[in-house]
């Protein structure tokens, strides 16, 4: 069992739509949580960072964390075509600081 | 700032060579880590570097090897290529690369192997 699963999808959705995406991971020492978006013939880009359960807000971003039940989510609202992309959640463990990432959820966001 | 940035952007090799791939970190960034990137394994950790030492490493073959300049740049050398190893390699700075250090990536280095 991987250490961070993630739904590879794909996903697609009309223009508009909220856009939900999950992770689940399995190691307890996990404290950090990330969310990457990659665009094609790029590299993953930071797209929301945090520590603690709960939600955090950025713009039409919201990341969700529930330690409690190893779940994490980020939620898109009013998506845009230019959402399209591979999004990857990415946890990073408290006792060696390296990041497992999930394998990426390629969503389509249809004009 | 200056992003992260990876030289070449693009290679193409024959197995059993060998290859050099470069990185330059955000200014003022001290640790650096580098991954593979394939469609069937996503990325996997290779290893990082933070003040010239290596401080983590992946579960990769001796092959894989790298390091740290004085001034944070690094470089990751992979010999006797195979087949393989074609992946995209995506290096990654941050300050410090522990807690509450996000990791920042560049757009990678995209190796074939032929």
């Amino acid at each position: 069992q991987k250490e961070v699963e993630q739904d590879p999808g794909p996903l697609s959705v009309p223009e508009g739509a909220i856009v939900s995406l999950n992770c689940t991971y399995s190691n307890s020492a996990f404290q950090y949580f990330m969310w990457y978006r990659q665009y094609s013939r790029k590299g993953p880009e930071l797209l929301m960072y945090t520590y603690s359960s709960g939600n955090k807000e950025d713009g039409r971003f919201t990341a969700q964390v529930d330690k409690s039940s190893k779940y994490i989510s980020l939620f898109i609202r009013d998506s845009q075509p230019s959402d399209s992309a591979t999004y990857l959640c990415a946890i990073q463990s408290l006792n060696d600081y390296k990041l497992s990432f999930g394998a990426g959820t390629t969503v389509t966001v249809r004009a | 700032k200056a992003g992260v940035t990876q030289t070449p952007r693009y290679l193409i090799k024959t197995r059993g060579q060998q290859v050099t791939l470069s990185c330059s970190p955000i200014s003022g960034h001290r640790s650096v880590s580098w991954y593979q990137q394939t469609p069937g394994q996503g990325l996997q950790f290779l290893f990082e570097y933070f003040s010239e030492t290596q401080r983590n490493k992946g579960n990769f073959p001796g092959r894989f090897s790298g390091r740290q300049f004085s001034n944070s740049r690094s470089e990751m050398n992979v010999s006797t290529l195979e087949l393989g190893d074609s992946a995209l390699y995506l290096c990654a700075s941050s300050e410090t690369g522990s807690d509450n250090s996000p990791l920042h990536f560049g757009n990678g280095t995209r190796l074939t192997v032929t």
